[in-house]
């Protein structure tokens, strides 16, 4: 069974430009996390999808960033317009019941 | 904030028992306390999880203290490949959603050749 996947691996981007970042859950998981580590800080929850509706969005930074999960299956994260801060590592998991399967993550860096 | 506290760092020879506290004295009935790993820069690896009785599986084993404000993982017999960061997670889980994970700093094992 395929595990979590994500896409890209690694994205380098200036100040002010665009990213989208893809997360492909464990088929028939209907839960699905966003999480993301920034520099020398500790992993952060970020939002919570089930199916296609967000249960929980508490750890959204700020406006700038927008996660969808169009049709319950994959999901996005677009960071718009990214800043430098936004440097880290993100991380997506799924879930069928309790417990949390994670993906290797996107590695996001902000020039 | 994480409601869990572990040493930041322990080293243990390969092929012993690795031993990982976990203090969470505040945990509730119903929550639940989870391992992870992060090797290197990897995503968190899932590693084993219980709430009051002791739990085995593959990976390793689960110690939960009879009044539940302490853990402790064990890895049987510790590999070059278990060094990583291992997260202690108290976690809720509701009929009402599955919580989100709150990870701390972890305690950093280097298994020793």
């Amino acid at each position: 069974e395929a595990g979590v996947t994500q896409f890209p691996s690694h994205s380098v981007i200036e100040k002010g430009q665009t990213v989208t970042l893809r997360c492909d859950p464990i088929s028939g998981h209907d839960n699905l996390y966003w999480y993301r580590r920034v520099m020398g800080k500790e992993i952060k929850f970020l939002l919570h999808f089930v199916k296609e509706s967000k249960q929980d969005e508490s750890g959204m930074p700020n406006n700038r960033f927008l996660a969808e999960r169009t049709g319950g299956t994959y999901s996005t994260l677009k960071v718009q317009p990214a800043e430098l801060e936004d440097s880290g590592v993100y991380f997506c998991a799924s879930s069928l019941k309790e417990t949390q399967y994670f993906g290797p993550g996107t590695r996001l860096l902000v020039l | 904030d994480a409601k869990t506290t572990q040493p930041p760092s322990m080293d243990c020879a390969e092929g012993r028992a690795a031993n990982l506290p976990c203090n969470h004295s505040t945990i509730s009935g119903n929550e639940y306390v989870y391992w992870y790993r992060q090797i290197h820069s990897q995503g968190p690896q899932y590693i084993i999880h219980g709430l009051k009785n002791n739990e085995t599986n593959e990976m390793a084993s689960l110690i939960i203290t009879e009044d539940r404000k302490s853990s402790t993982l064990i890895l049987p017999h510790a590999t070059l490949r278990d060094t990583a960061v291992y997260y202690c997670i108290v976690r809720l889980i509701s009929n009402f959603g599955n919580e989100k994970l709150t990870f701390g700093t972890g305690t950093r094992l280097t298994i020793i050749p």
